[in-house]
């Protein structure tokens, strides 16, 4: 299953909100992550089952979708949360999308 | 809390095998499912396998069946990953991921990572 984010970039402002899209090439039911990642870490884990924070993830992270679109919303972006996202599915062996880039405008 | 270090990274050359290890700490290693996933520049993440938390079962990624294989020493809180023949196709971070397991039921998403084991595969 074949995971395309986009957009590849975003440039914003802390504050601002972002939207981050992930598209799945068949159904994945609800089975979708998103994970963090900033250089030199590794991925964090944000999200699960499409909508579900992960343990000790602020509220202002929420994803939604079903079937093969989804979203990661941030309301209002920290400084701390500027970094890459990558969505993954687990309906068939793990794959992962190419990420989204979040950068400061 | 959770830990996951790994370690057997290097530079190695062309055609030589490759071991890594994943001690784990701050959790019941015997309950959950672990996994090996790598990051490639180019590739970008990828699923490499999956152990079972008795070791009975392994699962691995189309591409890379017959060419890897993950273990693990629940006595030893370690799980491992080997390669026979490497290309520098295989030149990546490899982590060790615990598996999101709620009760008996892996969800196969990866809720810890350990900090990566860099490999460079190069004559």
């Amino acid at each position: 299953i074949v995971l395309t984010q986009s957009p590849a970039t975003l440039s914003l402002s802390p504050g601002d909100r972002a939207t981050l899209s992930c598209r799945a090439s068949q159904s994945v039911s609800s089975y979708l992550a998103w994970y963090q990642q900033k250089p030199g870490q590794a991925p964090r884990l944000l999200i699960y089952g499409a909508s579900n924070r992960a343990t000790g993830i602020p509220t202002r992270f929420s994803g939604s979708g079903s079937g093969t679109d989804f979203t990661l919303t941030i309301s209002s972006l920290e400084p701390e949360d500027f970094a890459v996202y990558y969505c993954q599915q687990r309906s068939d062996w793990p794959t992962f999308g190419g990420g989204t880039r979040v950068d400061i405008k | 809390q959770v830990q996951l270090v790994e370690s057997g990274g290097g530079v190695v050359q062309p055609g030589r095998s490759l071991r890594l290890s994943c001690a784990a700490s701050g959790f019941t290693f015997s309950d959950s499912a672990m996994h090996w996933l790598r990051q490639a520049p180019v590739k970008g993440l990828e699923w490499v396998a999956v152990i079972s938390p008795d070791g009975r079962s392994q699962y691995y990624a189309d591409s890379m069946k017959g060419q890897f294989t993950i273990s693990r020493d629940n006595s030893k809180n370690t799980v491992y990953l080997q390669k026979k023949t490497l290309t520098t196709e295989d030149t990546a971070v490899y982590y060790c991921a615990r598996d999101l397991t709620f009760g008996t039921m892996a969800q196969g998403y990866f809720d810890s990572w350990g900090q990566g084991a860099v490999v460079t595969v190069s004559s």
